[in-house]
């Protein structure tokens, strides 16, 4: 199975800063790499897919680059509605797999 | 409206059973892979079963190979999730989930979710 690792694991940050976090596979994945952000008592919902193609809704200071095994997720500038948790997704082949999350939190 | 929603969680003691529903409506069904999802309290998302549209083509996770049965009822427009001799390891929250296979492949259309606890 293909093991998804996030960093970090929390994050403090601002209303404007700019975050970013990273996710590495333990084999290549090519860029079959998904990004989700859930909130409290929330299903996940879709922002990045093939590792950086925004989904449809998803605000542009989302974005998302990378390929093989290290990929990036970036919020450009923090908003209130963005302290959440995200997660990575390897969508190259089953079983898929998900990395551990990374909360982002107010300082 | 694009919708998935799930039933059928509850408590249930060591080794008995479940079975979850979820009734989509708003998209193509037929046409679509679909997967169960779980969570368990305070952690991270794990795959659990896929089954193509047609049925054909169905996956599990090791951990749940042998104890838990995907199916669906395309007439119904509704996904099952037969889960057989539950552990406490099995206690989460369960997402019906639809996997958009192309382009995106991911996750893309999620239920609400039902809670399942295994607890004697």
């Amino acid at each position: 199975d293909i093991q998804m690792t996030q960093s970090p694991s929390f994050v403090s940050a601002s209303v404007g800063d700019r975050v970013t976090i990273t996710c590495r596979a333990s084999q290549g994945i090519n860029s079959w790499l998904v990004w989700y952000q859930q909130k409290p008592g929330r299903a996940p919902k879709v922002l990045i897919y093939a590792a950086s193609s925004l989904q449809s809704g998803v605000p542009s200071r989302f974005s998302g680059s990378g390929s093989g095994t290290d990929f990036i997720l970036t919020i450009s500038s923090l908003q209130p509605e963005d302290f959440a948790t995200y997660y990575c997704q390897q969508a190259n082949s089953f079983p898929l797999t998900f990395g551990g999350g990374t909360k982002v939190e107010i300082k | 409206q694009v919708q998935l929603v799930e039933s059928g969680g509850g408590l249930v003691k060591p080794g008995g059973s479940l079975r979850l529903s979820c009734a989509a409506s708003g998209f193509t069904f037929s046409n679509s892979y679909m997967s169960w999802i779980r969570q368990a309290p305070g952690k991270g998302l794990e795959w659990v079963s896929y089954m193509s549209g047609s049925g054909s083509d169905i996956s599990y996770a090791d951990s749940m190979k042998g104890r838990f049965t995907i199916s669906r009822d395309n007439a119904r427009n509704s996904l099952y999730l037969q889960m057989n001799s539950l552990r406490a390891e099995d206690t989460a929250v369960y997402y019906c989930v639809r996997y958009s296979s192309s382009p995106q492949r991911a996750f893309d259309i999620w239920g609400q979710g039902t809670v399942v606890t295994v607890s004697s």
